[in-house]
């Protein structure tokens, strides 16, 4: 089992510009999340998923959307690209709601950087 | 996913040592806690977890420790080693259908050879 892979491991962009940052997810996890990681604070959510063809907003939802056409796979899609939204991106599953018998699961981050 | 710029605190240890890891949580609503372990580089890995109904829980090498009165967690790892250097974090989870889990920024731990 690969885990939660993500794509691309790094990027960079001009201001105004978009992009997708990819997941996908081989463990047949219901669950599907997307956060950002920025120095001096702890992940923050941005967008999630319970399950194929349904998305939710999450505590940082502007600037992004997001869409779960297949289960294994959630796409992050940035249409206008901030310097703001430089950050690290973490893509996360689960097989469930997050509790003792479902935890998170993550990949291996997106580096993007905006000019 | 290195937490670069992350003026992080750090606890140095001695390889063998133990080591305490401590969080303060915010909600007394919260009823599920986790610690997890970042290694430069990659994402946050699953360590232990542990419902508010409990105050202790212990896992190969590391026990949890939850104070629901204080609002307190820790993390004890046995037997610190070289690959235990790495950022952990707690993260607190309310009761409900919103998957809110509120994560800590972190404590940075190098292992001393």
């Amino acid at each position: 089992n690969a885990g939660v892979t993500q794509t691309p491991k790094f990027r960079v962009l001009k201001t105004g510009q978009s992009m997708t940052l990819l997941c996908a997810q081989d463990m047949n996890h219901e669950y599907m999340y997307w956060y950002r990681q920025d120095p001096g604070m702890g992940l923050r959510l941005i967008h999630y998923s319970v399950g194929e063809g349904t998305t939710a907003k999450g505590e940082v939802p502007d600037g992004y959307n997001v869409s779960r056409l297949k289960k294994q796979n959630f796409l992050l899609g940035l249409e206008s690209a901030a310097p703001s939204q430089t950050s690290v991106y973490f893509c996360a599953s689960s097989r469930g709601q997050i509790r003792g018998n479902s935890p998170l699961h993550f990949g291996n981050g997106t580096r993007l950087t905006v000019t | 996913g290195e937490n670069v710029g992350l003026h992080l605190p750090t606890l140095s240890v001695q390889e063998g040592d133990n080591s305490i890891i401590n969080c303060a949580y915010s909600n007394s609503a919260s009823d599920y806690f986790i610690w997890y372990k970042q290694e430069s580089g990659k994402g946050p890995q699953f360590i232990i977890d542990i419902r508010s109904n409990m105050d202790k829980r212990q896992g190969q090498r590391v026990t949890v420790l939850l104070n629901k009165t204080v609002k307190h967690l820790s993390l004890q790892i046995a037997a610190t080693q070289p690959g235990d250097s790495a950022v952990y974090f707690c993260a607190e989870k309310r009761t409900g259908g919103y998957q809110k889990v509120t994560f800590g920024t972190g404590t940075k731990l190098q292992v001393i050879p």
